[in-house]
């Protein structure tokens, strides 16, 4: 079954205090794996979409790099608008569980950056 | 930019009720999506559609239905409304099937 793991499921830092989140994943066949950004009540913003291991994407203070079984979204020196909760998506390719182009969603990380 | 709009923020509605929740997005993207979200549950896929008047399930259909007239606009038709609907109704929309998909705001719906 495909699955998408995060953690922690909750993150506190202090301003500049860097720190990377995990998204694990269990899926027959990955076409791409997505990062967004979710604020209080908001729909996602979508950051990053990543396509193979080894690959890295880079948007101002966050980088997502993925390996075979994970990604990880470093965060550099995080500022209090930072703050929000961030949620890793994988897409099943067309031979893993169905050709839906559907997301599978991990349950994210909420992220606190105290100042 | 891409923009999807949902008809409204926050909504309440009693059990029983039919409910209209509206999508819709500017940028001519041939697919659009409605999921829910619950805490501890995260996002899951309610209905998909990849064309005017196609529609197909998601995850968890029941006591959902669809509509899609118009390439821009996406319907989710709650039939007669549950408690257990409550939830946060996300729409996405994306160019092409594997394309990136971009959300909307957000409907908060509360049924009584």
């Amino acid at each position: 079954e495909d699955q998408v793991t995060q953690s922690p499921e909750a993150l506190r830092l202090q301003e500049g205090e860097s720190s990377s989140l995990n998204c694990s994943y269990t899926v027959s066949g990955l076409r791409g794996l997505f990062w967004y950004r979710q604020d209080p009540g908001k729909g996602p913003e979508f950051l990053f979409t990543l396509y193979s291991a080894g690959e890295e994407k880079e948007k101002e203070r966050l980088k997502a790099t993925l390996t075979k079984k994970e990604s990880f979204l470093h965060i550099t020196a995080p500022k209090p608008e930072d703050s929000a909760t961030y949620l890793c998506a994988v897409q099943p390719s067309l031979h893993g569980s169905g050709n839906t182009g559907k997301l599978i969603f991990g349950q994210g990380t909420t992220l606190q950056v105290k100042p | 930019d891409v923009k999807v709009t949902q008809s409204s923020r926050y909504l309440v509605k009693r059990t029983g009720e039919k409910v209209f929740l509206e999508c819709v997005q500017d940028m001519d993207h041939e697919n659009m999506f409605w999921y829910r979200q619950d805490p501890g549950l995260g996002l899951r896929l309610i209905y998909f559609s990849y064309d005017v008047k196609m529609k197909e399930k998601g995850d968890i259909p029941e006591g959902y239905s669809v509509s899609r007239e118009k390439k821009e606009r996406f319907s989710l038709i709650l039939e007669s409304a549950s408690t257990n609907q409550t939830s946060m109704y996300l729409c996405a929309s994306s160019l092409g099937r594997y394309g990136t998909q971009y959300f909307g705001p957000g409907t908060r719906l509360l049924v009584l």
